[in-house]
């Protein structure tokens, strides 16, 4: 099946310092990927959509300026978070759909964040 | 926007008691996946639905999508202690991207 990796699986930082997070589709290839926050004992909420060659698309309320996204190429896209602060902390997840196929996601294992 | 609401928040049942979660849409909905979060994981792909009416099963695990294509539920018979965790239902915002439930967290006594 489609397997999605992330990396770091946990990181905690500095308030003030930046934080990238990768999400890699292992083995297919993925045109569009998604990130997502989860707060603790909260549902996913939909961050921005990354587009691979092109400007990710934010949700409204999310700061473009403060959460960098990437997708260069079919395989990953990385999120940075810029100038963390505490209230950052939280579950990033990625997803990401087989170019060209169903519209079944595939979720990244999730990355921990705990700014301190 | 699109919101998708899902009840109950949690649920605590006995070994072998059924469970039904249930969402609902404000809106209609071309298709309406279900997904499954184990405690400090990540969500996993359960299911999805696209037909009006459309009722699937997975062994336990009975999805039904409504007639009117506005809500689902996920209904488990005699549950066991594997089924613990968080269950989402998840709607299609039309640019692939998902809009997800509250999620019912499951809770399993032995």
């Amino acid at each position: 099946g489609a397997v999605v990796s992330q990396h770091p699986s946990r990181v905690i930082c500095k308030s003030g310092t930046s934080v990238k997070i990768e999400c890699r589709s292992l083995d297919f290839q993925a045109t569009t990927m998604f990130w997502y926050r989860q707060f603790p004992k909260q549902s996913l909420m939909l961050m921005a959509t990354s587009n691979e060659g092109s400007k990710a698309t934010y949700e409204q309320g999310v700061e473009k300026d403060k959460f960098l996204i990437n997708h260069a190429s079919l395989t990953l896209s990385t999120l940075t978070v810029t100038s963390a602060h505490p209230e950052d902390s939280s579950f990033y997840i990625c997803s990401a759909s087989v170019a060209g196929g169903p519209d079944t996601q595939y979720f990244g294992p999730g990355t921990r964040l705990t700014v301190l | 926007g699109q919101q998708v609401m899902q009840i109950p928040q949690y649920q605590h049942v006995q070994e072998g008691e059924d469970f039904t979660t249930y969402c609902n849409s404000s809106t209609t909905l071309s298709n309406i996946q279900w997904y499954k979060q184990r405690p400090g994981g990540h969500p996993v792909f359960l299911i999805q639905l696209v037909k009006s009416g459309e009722v699937k099963k997975q062994k336990r695990l009975t999805f039904q999508f409504g007639e009117a294509k506005k809500n689902s539920s996920l209904h488990i018979t005699a549950t066991q202690t594997t089924d613990v965790g968080t269950y989402f239902c998840a709607a299609d915002t039309g640019r692939r991207a998902l809009t997800f439930g509250s999620g019912t967290r499951l809770q399993v006594q032995p």
